[in-house]
This record gives C-alpha cells, sequence and structure tokens, in this order.
C-alpha cells in the first residue's frame, strides 16, 4: 500500500538555527502534501500545504519544497524558536481524499 | 471554527470488551478519519470514511470496524479489545476530495487492561 517515510525522528537545534525534515511517499498518485503539527496534549495542526504541480511554497519562517519526480518533499524552519518545539507529520494524499502521514520528527529548539 | 469532538479524553477497558470511539464534526465534512498514534510508528491510518456509510480500509484494520450512519458522526469499534490496542486514537475530518485541510480532534488515550 501506500506509504510514507520520514526522517530524521527527532532533531534538536539551537534557537535562530535552521531545521529541515524530509519525506518520500510512494504512490505515484498522490497529489497533496500537508505538514502538521502537534503540541503536547493536541492534536495535530496544519501549518503548510503544497500541490503537486507546485515546486516551492513560504509562508514567514516555514517553506515546503516538493521534487515529484523522486517522489521527496522537505519541510524548513528557518531562524527556530522555543514556540516551533513540537512534533511535525508529513502526509501524501491522493484524489480520492485520503491522507498517508509519516512517523513524525520530534523537534527541539534549545535557548 | 471547525470542531471535531472525540467523546472521551481518557479511557480504561478491559480484554474482550467492546469499545466505542465516537467523534463528531460540525463543518459538514464528508471525509472522516481515524488513526492511531504510536511512538516511532507516527499516525497510521486505521479507516477511512469519504461519505456517510461509504469507508475504506486503511493500513491496520485488523481488530476495528467502524460506523458512520449520519454524515457528522463516525465511530471507531473494538470488537473485542486487546492490550496490544492501547493507545492514542485520533479522529480527523475534511472536506471530500484532494487537497483539502483535515482537522484533528484533541485525541482519546485508550488503556486495555
Amino acid at each position: 500500500g501506500e506509504n510514507v517515510e520520514q526522517h530524521p525522528s527527532t532533531l534538536s537545534v539551537q534557537e535562530g538555527d535552521s531545521a529541515v525534515i524530509k519525506c518520500t511517499y510512494s504512490d505515484s498518485a498522490s497529489n497533496y502534501f500537508p505538514w502538521y503539527k502537534q503540541e503536547l496534549g493536541k492534536g495535530p495542526q496544519l501549518i503548510i500545504d503544497i500541490r503537486s504541480n507546485v515546486g516551492e511554497k513560504k509562508d514567514q519562517r516555514i517553506a515546503v519544497t516538493l521534487n515529484k519526480t523522486a517522489k521527496h518533499f522537505s519541510l524548513h524552519i528557518t531562524e527556530t524558536q522555543p514556540e516551533d518545539s513540537a512534533v511535525y507529520f508529513c502526509a501524501a494524499g491522493d484524489q480520492g481524499g485520503k491522507l498517508i502521514f509519516g512517523q513524525g520528527t520530534e523537534l527541539s529548539v534549545k535557548p | 471554527d471547525v470542531k471535531v469532538t472525540q467523546s472521551s479524553r481518557y479511557l480504561v477497558k478491559r480484554t474482550g470488551e467492546k469499545v466505542f470511539l465516537e467523534c463528531v464534526q460540525d463543518m459538514d465534512h464528508e471525509n472522516m478519519f481515524w488513526y492511531r498514534q504510536d511512538p516511532g510508528l507516527g499516525l497510521r491510518l486505521i479507516y477511512f470514511s469519504y461519505d456517510v456509510k461509504m469507508k475504506e480500509k486503511g493500513d491496520i484494520p485488523e481488530g476495528y470496524s467502524v460506523s458512520r450512519e449520519k454524515k457528522e458522526r463516525f465511530s471507531l469499534i473494538l470488537e473485542s479489545a486487546s492490550t496490544n490496542q492501547t493507545s492514542m486514537y485520533l479522529c480527523a475530518s475534511k472536506i471530500g476530495g484532494a487537497s483539502t485541510e483535515a482537522f484533528f480532534g484533541q485525541g482519546t488515550r485508550l488503556t486495555v487492561v
């Protein structure tokens, strides 16, 4: 079946540094790639997404890139802050609306 | 604001019990999901419902069933709870079709003893 691999599982950075999380997907029919942030005790919330007809999207300190040929997509967070500490999930969606998630990355930003 | 409400935050059940986890959304969304979250394994899809009375198995449907009789409500059923079903269960909903944001409930932490 469809599979989404996410790396790394944990990431620790100093405040102000950049953080990069990478995902690969297996289903060529996937055409929607959202990223979710989960804070302690809460459900995941969408932070940014990209569609298959776009290579890159940016929203303030967050950017996502997509390489459809290689089936890779990545989340980039610049100028990290302690409040960025959370678990981040990538996902791949198909035309029918189904969403398959990666394993998650626990990001820790040290002041 | 979209609201996805899961009936319980914490639940403790005994092995062999039939367990119902309820999820209700208030935005008339067509798609609803049940995921299971375990450390190191991320969010694994149990079942997906793309509309009322329509369902599709996810990656780990064994030991679970679902019911969607009304658009706003999606129930996850553990026919005979086992200790390996101890986990965090997350419900989500979204507008039907591709490229739409999924909204999650706060989760139900189920412990089977």
